[in-house]
């Protein structure tokens, strides 16, 4: 079965600090990853997503993120973070091939506090 | 406006109630989803289906059903909600599975 650890509970940063949030899978196959952010109060929103191609990809507000498949993993990082990234970010994966594509499943998320 | 729209936003009920929540997306998706939100726990999917008269069950799937008997409408059902089903669920869509979910904005239940 599919599964996602997302490490740190709880990050606090101060301003312009640079931001590295873990995740790790488990899955048998090939996947897609995904990291979505939630505002206080707001739903969930796409950050960014990998299928193929660059293990690096780029998504909004200058989040990046890089997959490394000998390690399982699928850190998210900026290089500078804001008051204004303050939020709640869960990473997701779902099996790319075959019947469970939508069975999108998601990490335990991390809170992430940026001091201004 | 694309969108996911779920209801209510809000909704208190009492235990062995039944109630319906709604969930209706713009978007022509194929692939719909319920997911409920704990404290500490992240999200969990309950059900999700990939077409029309097609579901399948989550992680969490005991004390719900669903149904999706037309390509925009995908109703989360509590036959006999209890306590511990207090939580904020989702809704989400997807063209398919390359695309990841558009969530809906949330419906906060109280079961007392």
């Amino acid at each position: 079965a599919q599964s996602v650890s997302q490490h740190n509970h709880h990050v606090i940063l101060s301003e312009a600090a640079s931001l590295e949030l873990g995740c790790n899978y488990s899955y048998g196959g090939t996947v897609n990853l995904f990291w979505y952010v939630q505002y206080p109060g707001q739903h969930l929103q796409l950050l960014l997503k990998y299928f193929s191609g660059d293990p690096l990809v780029k998504g909004i507000k200058g989040f990046e993120a890089e997959f490394i498949k000998s390690k399982f993993s699928f850190n998210l990082r900026k290089p500078s973070v804001q008051w204004s990234d303050t939020a709640e970010y869960f990473c997701a994966v779902n099996a790319r091939y075959g019947g469970s594509q939508g069975n999108l499943i998601f990490g335990k998320g991390t809170k992430l506090s940026v001091k201004p | 406006e694309a969108q996911v729209t779920q209801n209510p936003r809000y909704l208190i009920t009492v235990t062995g109630k039944k109630l319906t929540v709604t969930c209706s997306q713009n978007m022509n998706h194929e692939y719909m989803s319920w997911y409920r939100q704990d404290p500490g726990l992240g999200l969990r999917q309950i059900y999700y289906s990939m077409n029309v008269e097609v579901t399948d069950k989550g992680d969490v799937p005991e004390g719900y059903k669903v149904s999706r008997k037309e390509k925009r409408n995908f109703p989360l059902i509590l036959e006999s909600p209890s306590p511990n089903q207090t939580s904020l669920y989702f809704c989400a869509s997807s063209d398919r599975g390359l695309a990841g979910y558009t969530f809906g904005s949330g419906t906060r239940l109280t079961v007392v």
